[in-house]
């Protein structure tokens, strides 16, 4: 069975700080995918990012950037120069080859203040 | 092109009456998920369709739920006799295909309300 920890719940911080959203992920299978997903008020779930356990590069997209360390079984999220656009839930997913459901951790509310 | 789209975006129903919901996929979309959103159990994962294979029901909470694809595009999940607790955000979404981890992408959803 999978499991996906956000141990953070809220986080809260002034325009243009940088923040680092942590996901924790346990699996047994050896293949496995990731994902992270945005939810803002308007409460779609939009896709944001996608990795393989095969693939351990890090991924800057403008001011997002992803650490996937196999070591400490952790995919964490880090935005930079936040905007109060940024401000949403943030969901970590992951899912396996064998089942592609996707098991999300708690989420994330993170509020970006003006 | 078009999303996900969820039909109705609001349903309210009394305890014990049946609702219908429904998805329309990404077109050449294969695989359909649906997903439950509430404030107790995040979200959860209810049923899967991939193609022409038999769905994996594993998610379904009870019985009273059920779902079906009809010639690999709209998919109707329906619930019998609702239950209070059944009040959620039902979640669609779709994917290339399955088994290989695509993305998912998730429709608005349709926020159920049992009274």
């Amino acid at each position: 069975a999978q499991k996906v920890t956000q141990a953070q719940t809220e986080i809260s911080v002034v325009e243009k700080e940088d923040v680092t959203l942590d996901c924790v992920y346990e699996t047994r299978d050896t293949t496995y995918y990731l994902f992270w997903y945005k939810q803002p008020p308007s409460g779609e779930l939009v896709f944001l990012i996608r990795r393989n356990s095969f693939d351990e590069q890090n991924e800057i997209s403008g001011r997002y950037s992803w650490n996937f360390q196999k070591s400490t079984s952790s995919f964490n999220f880090t935005i930079t120069a936040s905007q109060v656009v940024d401000s949403a839930v943030y969901f970590c997913a992951s899912s396996t080859g064998a089942n592609s459901k996707l098991t999300f951790g708690k989420g994330i509310t993170l509020s970006v203040r003006p | 092109g078009a999303g996900v789209s969820q039909s109705p975006s609001n349903k309210v129903t009394e305890k014990g009456k049946d609702v219908e919901l429904r998805c329309d996929p990404i077109s050449g979309h294969t695989a359909l998920y649906w997903y439950r959103q509430s404030l107790g159990q995040g979200l959860e994962f209810l049923i899967y369709f991939q193609g022409n294979s038999a769905p994996d029901k594993s998610g379904l909470p009870s019985d009273r739920f059920s779902a079906e694809r009809t010639g690999g595009s709209v998919s109707t999940l329906t619930i019998q006799r609702t239950q209070q607790e059944d009040s959620a955000v039902y979640l669609c979404a779709s994917s290339l295909d399955g088994p290989k981890g695509r993305e998912q992408y998730f429709g608005p959803g349709t926020r159920l309300t049992v009274t």
